[in-house]
């Protein structure tokens, strides 16, 4: 059973880049989209962006210009970050295996949080 | 981009009861790619339903999903205890993928 686990710092101070990694058990990312969901505390799930394991990418347009997706088959891993961060980006973020372009297996997300 | 509005946004029943979730988009979602996810406290989100009415590996058949072009239903027939918890949907037939607001089904 594929397992995907979100790692990165989870405090990050306005205007800086959020990072964060999702590491992949259990199964190859190869031929697979992988995707970054965020949910902001009260608000609804919001589609990030996602990467085919070639190397494209598709983002949400609201955020493309400052997302960037990234992969590294070798490791199982794929990245996200997000630059010049707000207060309207604290979330909790989630890494998501896809079945084409629907999201199927879920991490179990982790908060970051935007403060100084 | 497609908006979806689920409702109610909570749903209050007693174990064994039936229940039925609306999700409603703003325009036609194309080949009908509209898929329900379950969420428990503390736990991932876990795929349902995919392509309006196809039921995920392992989801019982109490749950099934229908509906096409703008409207759809996940209906629960008989709530069982694990049941309770916050229900989305998510169009992925256009992008950016958007996902409605959520469902929340209580213990009345």
């Amino acid at each position: 059973q594929v397992q995907l686990q979100e790692s990165g710092p989870r405090l990050v101070k306005p205007s800086e880049t959020l990072s964060l990694t999702c590491t992949v058990s259990g199964g190859s990312i190869s031929n697979y989209y992988c995707t970054w969901v965020r949910q902001p505390p009260g608000e609804r799930l919001e589609w990030i962006g996602n990467i085919y394991y070639s190397g494209t990418t598709n983002y949400n347009p609201s955020l493309k210009s400052r997302v960037t997706i990234s992969i590294d088959t070798s490791k199982n891993q794929f990245s996200l970050t997000l630059g010049s961060v707000t207060a309207a980006d604290t979330a909790v973020y989630y890494c998501v295996k896809g079945a084409g372009w629907l999201p199927d297996s879920w991490g179990q997300g982790t908060l970051v949080t935007v403060s100084s | 981009e497609i908006v979806l509005t689920q409702s109610p946004g909570t749903l209050s029943l007693s174990p064994g009861e039936r229940a039925t979730l609306s999700c409603r988009a703003s325009q036609s979602v194309r080949d009908n790619y509209l898929a329900w996810y379950q969420r428990k406290p503390g736990q991932a989100p876990r795929i349902l339903i995919s392509g309006a009415s196809n039921r995920a590996a392992g989801i019982p058949d109490r749950l099934s999903g229908s509906g096409s072009g703008t409207d759809f239903t996940l209906t629960i027939s008989r709530l069982e205890p694990e049941d309770f918890a916050v229900y989305y949907c998510l169009q992925y037939g256009s992008s950016p993928l958007t996902f409605g607001g959520g469902t929340k089904v209580e213990i009345k």
